[in-house]
C-alpha cells in the first residue's frame, strides 16, 4: 500500500513551453500533497505544500506563478511549469501524507520526474 | 538559523562492517525524525521514523538513536551489503509549518 506515481518519469521539452507533472496517490487519500525540487549531488528542497481544495503554500524564493500547482482531488495534485527555461531543469519529486495514518506520518515519494528544458 | 546537517558527504566502508551517519540540527524542536533512502534518479523510499520520547529504534539491519539534547540522530546500518549503497536522507518536521524539511544527505558506499 501508500504507493504514489507520477507521470511523465521524463520529459524533454523546448524553451518557453510549459509541461504538466502529475502526482497521484494510488491507494490512499492525500490531503496534503508536497512537492520538491532536487539538483545532481544535491538534497530535496521543498518547493511548495498542496492541499486539496486550496491554494498552494510555496516556500520562499519559488515563483508562483511560474509554477502553478492544482490539488483538485485526494488523490491528484499536478505541477505546472510555466514557460520553462534550462535553469529549470531538475528532478521534480512528489509526496503524499496519507490521511488515515494518524499525527506521525512518512511521506510518501514518487519516483520523480526528470525535466530537461532545452 | 535553522540547519539540518549530515556531516559526511559520502562514506565508503567495508562489506560487513557497520555503518553509522549522523544528522545534527540546530533551532528545531522535532516531534520526531526520519531517514529515507534514495537511489540514483529515483524517489526517496521511508526507512524509519523516530519520536522525541524514544531513544532507539530498530528495523532489521538497521538502528536509529534520537538525542533530543544533543539535537543528534544516528543511523547504523550493520552487517552492511554493497546493495546498501545509496544516499541516506534525513529529516524532521517543522512542527510550525507542518512540513518535512531534509538534510543535504550522505553518500554511503559499500565495497565488496
Amino acid at each position: 500500500g501508500a504507493v504514489v506515481s507520477q507521470h511523465p518519469s521524463w520529459v524533454i521539452c523546448k524553451s518557453g513551453t510549459s509541461v504538466k507533472i502529475e502526482c497521484r496517490s494510488l491507494d490512499f487519500q492525500a490531503t496534503t500533497m508536497f512537492w520538491y525540487r532536487q539538483f545532481p549531488k544535491q538534497s530535496l528542497m521543498l518547493m511548495a505544500t498542496s492541499n486539496e481544495g486550496s491554494k498552494a503554500t510555496y516556500e520562499q524564493g519559488v515563483e508562483k506563478d511560474k509554477f502553478l500547482i492544482n490539488h483538485a482531488s485526494l488523490t491528484l495534485s499536478t505541477l505546472t511549469v510555466t514557460s520553462a527555461h534550462p535553469e529549470d531543469s531538475s528532478f521534480y519529486i512528489c509526496s503524499a501524507r496519507d490521511m488515515g495514518r494518524g499525527v506521525y506520518n512518512e511521506q510518501f515519494f514518487g519516483p520523480g520526474t526528470r525535466l530537461t528544458v532545452l | 538559523s535553522q540547519k539540518i546537517e549530515q556531516n559526511s558527504e559520502a562514506l565508503n566502508i567495508q562489506e560487513g562492517k557497520t555503518a553509522t551517519l549522523t544528522c545534527n540540527y540546530t533551532n528545531y524542536s522535532p516531534a520526531y525524525l526520519q531517514w529515507y533512502r534514495q537511489d540514483p534518479g529515483r524517489g526517496p523510499v521511508f526507512l524509519l521514523l523516530i519520536r522525541e520520547n524514544e531513544k532507539e529504534k530498530r528495523k532489521e539491519r538497521l538502528k536509529v538513536t534520537f538525542d533530543t539534547t544533543l539535537k543528534q540522530s544516528l543511523f547504523h546500518i550493520t552487517a552492511s551489503q554493497p546493495a546498501d549503497s545509496a544516499t541516506y536522507l534525513c529529516a524532521l518536521e517543522d512542527s510550525s509549518a507542518s512540513k518535512i524539511i531534509f538534510g543535504s544527505g550522505t553518500r554511503l558506499s559499500i565495497r565488496p
